[in-house]
């Protein structure tokens, strides 16, 4: 059973765009909520997380935006560039827990 | 954030032969773990590795077909054991550092991409 649903499976953005990645999480015990970027032949790197103690976390282009009551978390990028092409992967988990459950990944592109 | 290494970056193994992986990283950390990323497809992990102690294995995935040392607090290793061409995988160690307070923070290394023939 998938823990954390993710999608689009994968996504194509003009350059100065805005990339929106969703995922949506079963478990009400997940309470730390991190998105990872991977590019081709490197392991992931953790781009932003959350905790649901707030709403919204931003840093720099990347904006996350948490619902608890709807139990959705997405990814924003904004005035997206090529260089940010890559597969981006939403987890969750629970502070005690070692698990990390990654949804199913998006592949983006940024096309010039 | 702690600098991980992964040996080797990638191999072409027999199937019914073993391989061992080793994850290095450049500080102490208290947690390590492994995980497994199929061609495509999203990251599972494999088992926590504790220092001093036998791992922990999460479901589906057991000991006698991927052993894990960790004799250190920078050091571990993943033998993946009589292999068949449905371990062909991207094989991931990542750290967490309850020290630093950053509680659930991983930190991935750059994988070990095998292919089993």
């Amino acid at each position: 059973q998938q823990q954390v649903k993710q999608s689009p499976q994968s996504l194509i953005v003009q350059k100065g765009g805005i990339s929106i990645i969703n995922c949506a999480y079963e478990n009400t015990a997940f309470d730390y909520f991190p998105w990872y970027q991977q590019f081709p032949g490197k392991g992931p790197a953790l781009l932003i997380a959350i905790r649901p103690d707030v709403s919204e976390k931003k840093e720099g282009r990347f904006t996350i935006s948490f619902n608890k009551s709807a139990k959705q978390f997405s990814l924003h990028i904004m005035d997206s560039q090529p260089g940010d092409s890559a597969t981006y992967f939403c987890a969750a988990s629970k502070t005690g827990a070692n698990n990390l459950f990654f949804g199913t990944g998006t592949r983006l592109t940024v096309i010039p | 954030s702690a600098v991980i290494s992964q040996k080797p970056s990638r191999d072409i193994c027999q199937r019914g032969t073993s391989l061992t992986i080793q994850c290095q990283v450049d500080s102490q950390v208290t947690m390590m773990f492994w995980y497994r990323q199929q061609p495509g497809q999203s990251l599972t992990l494999i088992a926590t590795a504790n220092q001093g102690s036998e791992a922990t294995y999460e479901s589906g995935f057991v000991i006698d077909k991927f052993p894990i040392s960790r004799p250190n607090l920078t050091f571990s290793t993943l033998t993946v054991s009589n292999m068949s061409p449905e371990d062909s995988s991207i094989y991931l160690c990542s750290v967490e550092d309850y020290w630093s307070g950053r509680f659930n923070e991983q930190f991935f290394g750059p994988g070990t991409r095998l292919t089993v023939l």
